[in-house]
């Protein structure tokens, strides 16, 4: 399977306890995004990057959370301290950024849900 | 800022019928995406169909077809001859830049199909 995973699929909590979520692109995309989805909810965007480089940042991101992609290659996701409201599912996804046409397409992965009780 | 928006939380459809989703949204920008996703109940999201804003043709993939109205800030998605396996949330998105970069989606439709 050469498409976008995600690790853990499912990830229960308890409040106060910090998590960390991982996201393989696609092998050749230099763009990863991150999104929360909460329940009934379109994704919200988070964060993304441009290899190793974080380009933008929403202020959905709380100083709570974290994301890295160190080599340009994966990115992991960490919510520290985490609380009932970050319960969601949190989605990646990959793009080839520079090519126009379907290039440009965000392939997603399946998620990460997130519970925390 | 902008925004999408969609106003059918649900729709129905009989198989093998014809059904439209709306969505409308709110920029500033000329030159922009805007797309339809699929998300199949615990399974990956997938692109159906995309628009370029600067073309006028409406676009086409198979079954699935839209109709941009820009002046309208409109794009909806019609599904003709709709089969069980269309069944799923739908989400209305737009890009800003031509190029790439954060998608904002709509809230969803949840479209379920009747045999």
């Amino acid at each position: 399977d050469t498409g976008v995973s995600q690790d853990p699929r499912h990830k229960i909590t308890k409040r106060g306890q910090n998590v960390t979520f991982r996201c393989d692109p696609i092998s050749e995309h230099n763009r990863l995004y991150w999104y929360r989805q909460t329940l009934g909810q379109g994704p919200e965007f988070l964060t993304y990057f441009q290899n190793e480089a974080q380009l933008e940042k929403s202020r959905l991101l709380s100083d709570r959370f974290s994301a890295e992609r160190p080599k340009g290659s994966f990115s992991t996701l960490e919510i520290q301290r985490t609380e009932q409201g970050d319960s969601a599912m949190y989605l990646c996804a990959s793009s080839l950024w520079g090519l126009a046409g379907r290039g440009n397409e965000q392939f997603f992965g399946p998620g990460t849900r997130l519970t925390v009780l | 800022a902008q925004t999408v928006t969609q106003s059918q939380p649900e729709m129905s459809v009989q198989e093998a019928e014809t059904v439209t989703l709306s969505c409308t949204y709110d920029t500033s920008e000329s030159d922009y995406y805007l797309f339809w996703y699929k998300q199949p109940p615990s399974r990956q999201m997938i692109l159906v169909i995309r628009q370029e804003a600067y073309k006028q043709q409406n676009a086409t993939e198979n079954r699935f077809s839209v109709n941009f109205q820009k002046a309208a800030k409109s794009f909806s998605l019609k599904i003709s001859d709709s089969q069980l396996g269309d069944a799923a949330m739908y989400f209305c998105a737009y890009r800003k830049t031509p190029l790439g970069g954060k998608l904002i989606f709509g809230q969803g439709t949840e479209l379920s199909v009747k045999p």
